[in-house]
């Protein structure tokens, strides 16, 4: 199975900057498709699609976040922090069954 | 609007079974995969299986397979999880989710159902 490893968790303060890492055991690019997807989930909440095929907006989420990456190492960023994105972010894989996540990265304020 | 409204979990004892249901609204249902995955108190997210969007796959990881069956009836727009011979390990809210037809990406989850394995 491809593990993927995110930090536990971020602190950032509102209006900064956040930068969330995703790395995979091994590649999860095929061709020109980078296929890692990104999922915030707040507490007591279902997790919500954010970015799918590392770097493209999901339906109706801001223009604040954004997604990069290929091969093993991607990133999610939210720029600016506000305090609704209070939230632990999900990496996931689609490259090879089963599908993985990583274990989260829990953003928190400073 | 899209929904995914799970039902039928609860307390069950190690070794019993149970059934979950997802009924979608909002989309064409036939024209989709559809994912159940789960997360277990204070843990991360788990896939527990897939079925193709005519029911004639299904898709496990080696946790669940053997013991859990996924189903569908595009008729009725639900999907199903049969549980059987639960153990405490899959203690866990259950998601449904809808696959983005772009491969193994959930574009829409419902809001999960407990389900505790516990004597």
């Amino acid at each position: 199975d491809i593990v993927l490893t995110q930090s536990p968790a971020l602190a950032v303060s509102l209006g900064q900057r956040a930068t969330i890492s995703c790395r995979a055991s091994q590649s999860v690019s095929i061709s020109r498709y980078n296929l890692m997807h990104w999922y915030q989930q707040k507490p007591g909440q279902q997790p919500k699609l954010l970015i799918y095929r590392a770097s493209n907006l999901a339906s109706g989420i801001p223009a604040r976040f954004s997604g990069s990456g290929s091969g093993t190492d991607f990133t999610l960023t939210i720029n600016p922090v506000q305090a609704d994105d209070i939230a632990t972010y999900y990496c996931q894989q689609s490259r090879e069954s089963p599908p993985t996540f990583g274990g989260g990265t829990k953003l928190e304020l400073k | 609007e899209v929904q995914l409204v799970e039902s039928g979990g609860g307390l069950v004892q190690p070794g019993r079974s149970l059934k979950l249901s997802c009924v979608a609204s909002g989309f064409t249902f036939n024209n989709y995969w559809m994912t159940w995955i789960r997360q277990a108190p204070g843990k991360g997210l788990e896939w527990v299986a897939s079925i193709t969007n005519t029911g004639g796959s299904t898709y496990y990881p080696d946790s669940v397979k053997g013991r859990f069956t996924i189903s569908r009836d595009n008729a009725k727009s639900t999907l199903y999880l049969q549980m059987n011979s639960l153990r405490s390990e899959d203690t866990a809210t259950y998601y449904c989710t809808r696959d983005m037809n772009i491969g193994t990406t959930f574009d829409y989850w419902g809001q999960g159902v407990m389900v505790t394995v516990s004597s």
